[in-house]
């Protein structure tokens, strides 16, 4: 079975510019979860999709956004980037809330 | 705000030392998940853990939840260079599809 996972593995791009990541959840998996890990903070919860539509999302500014297509792929896009948004951002997957399968992530750099 | 504080942030024993990390908040959660985190590599689920004073085994680890479910622990025994790696606690509270991390407990341990 194939895991979660996300392109591209690394991103550069400059300050302003926007970002686009993308992510496959576990085959039968409907819903997607983003989570930030910034150095020294720690896992943040970005954003939960569940068959289509957005369910939660955590303490971010709106420029982060993202959606989820019909075969439950998801797409986190992140706008007029900012220094402090260079992280790695993790998508995972799960058909319970009982145990997340997180896929390796995309590293953002801010330049 | 529902907090995880993890301890100790760092932890570094020789081989076939016993070692326990704890995960405590003032916050009920409704599961508590342990996940363990490479380098470069997103977290891979160790056990969940859903009933308050449960406890589980995986081979030389043990979980433990709290009988409150506000805490949790992670026992190692006779610890490997192999075990050496991030572990992260993490809470589920509810249906809101967003996890409580812990800061992190980085494993070193030596041959």
């Amino acid at each position: 079975e194939a895991g979660v996972t996300q392109s591209p593995t690394h991103l550069i791009k400059t300050r302003g510019q926007q970002a686009t990541l993308r992510c496959s959840p576990i085959s039968g998996h409907t819903s997607v979860y983003w989570y930030q890990q910034a150095l020294g903070l720690g896992l943040q919860f970005l954003l939960w999709y569940d068959e289509g539509e957005e369910r939660n999302r955590g303490n971010f500014p709106p420029r982060f956004s993202g959606r989820q297509f019909p075969n439950y792929s998801s797409e986190l896009n992140v706008n007029a980037l900012e220094l402090e948004d260079s992280a790695l951002y993790l998508c995972a997957s799960s058909s319970m809330h009982r145990g997340y399968t997180f896929g390796s992530g995309t590293r953002l750099t801010v330049v | 705000t529902q907090l995880l504080e993890q301890s100790p942030q760092f932890l570094s024993i020789q081989e076939g030392e016993n070692l326990t990390v704890y995960c405590n908040s003032s916050s009920v959660f409704s599961s508590l998940q342990w996940y363990r985190q490479e380098p470069g590599e997103g977290p891979v689920l160790l056990v969940t853990v859903v009933t308050g004073g449960e406890v589980k085994k995986l081979k030389r680890l043990t979980f433990q939840f709290g009988d409150a479910r506000k805490d949790s622990s992670l026992h190692i025994t006779a610890a490997q260079p192999g075990d050496t790696g991030l572990y992260l606690c993490a809470g589920a509270s509810g249906n809101t599809g967003k996890l409580i991390f812990g800061q992190g407990t980085t494993l070193q341990v030596k041959p």
